[in-house]
């Protein structure tokens, strides 16, 4: 069973471009979750999601960010206008019951 | 008052020491406690996972959960230089929307 598949793994965007960062997570699990990771900072939730649904946006930026997972295919977080501010590490979790959380290598923006 | 506290170190030993690791939390409602290791520029690894109270062991590893301290710990017997990381605790409610984590430990084991 593989474990969660985040892409890509570095990023590298301007200010003002968009940025999109995918997550697969692990075979049966139906329940996502994003967080983000600043340098000597713990990890910081952003969104729960399910199956084409979201859960708990409480910890995401009104503006600019966004998150699906569709039906099929991975969940994507979306990053719109980027700002040097946003450059971190993002985490993506799955997990089968809500009990325990299983994370990807994580996708690292830098934007210049 | 932040979710989950945790003493962010650094914590040096020496090869083969016994390590503790803790966490406190002011949530009464938390019910699931994990214990994730992350090396550098890696993904947090889940090492250890407890349902409410109690002590589970795993190998050299032994977590322990308090809720009437609201109090764990993460125990590490024998330690290795592979064992240097950030120890990053973190619980969750049932049905919760999310994880809530500490801040993490670095340490160190000096061969």
């Amino acid at each position: 069973n593989a474990g969660v598949m985040q892409n890509p793994r570095h990023l590298v965007r301007r200010r003002g471009q968009e940025a999109r960062l995918r997550c697969s997570p692990m075979k049966g699990h139906s329940h996502v979750y994003w967080y983000r990771q600043l340098p000597e900072e713990g990890l910081k939730f952003m969104v729960y999601l399910q199956k084409e649904n979201i859960i708990d946006e409480s910890g995401m930026p009104k503006e600019r960010f966004s998150a699906e997972f569709p039906k099929e295919g991975p969940s994507i977080l979306r990053i719109q206008q980027v700002v040097r501010g946003d450059s971190a590490a993002y985490f993506c979790a799955s997990s089968p019951n809500q009990e325990r959380a299983f994370f990807g290598q994580g996708t690292r923006l830098t934007v210049v | 008052q932040k979710e989950v506290e945790q003493d962010p170190g650094p914590l040096s030993v020496p090869e083969g020491a016994i390590v503790s690791l803790n966490c406190t939390y002011s949530n009464s409602a938390f019910q699931y406690f994990m214990w994730y290791r992350q090396y550098s520029r890696k993904g947090p690894e889940l090492l250890m996972y407890t349902y409410s109270s109690g002590n589970k062991e795993d190998g050299r590893f032994t977590a322990q959960v308090d809720k009437s301290s609201k109090y764990i710990s993460l125990f590490i017997r024998d330690s290795q230089p592979s064992d240097s990381a950030t120890y990053l605790c973190a619980m969750s409610q049932n049905t919760g929307n999310q994880f809530y984590f500490g801040t993490g430990t670095s340490l160190t084991v000096i061969p």
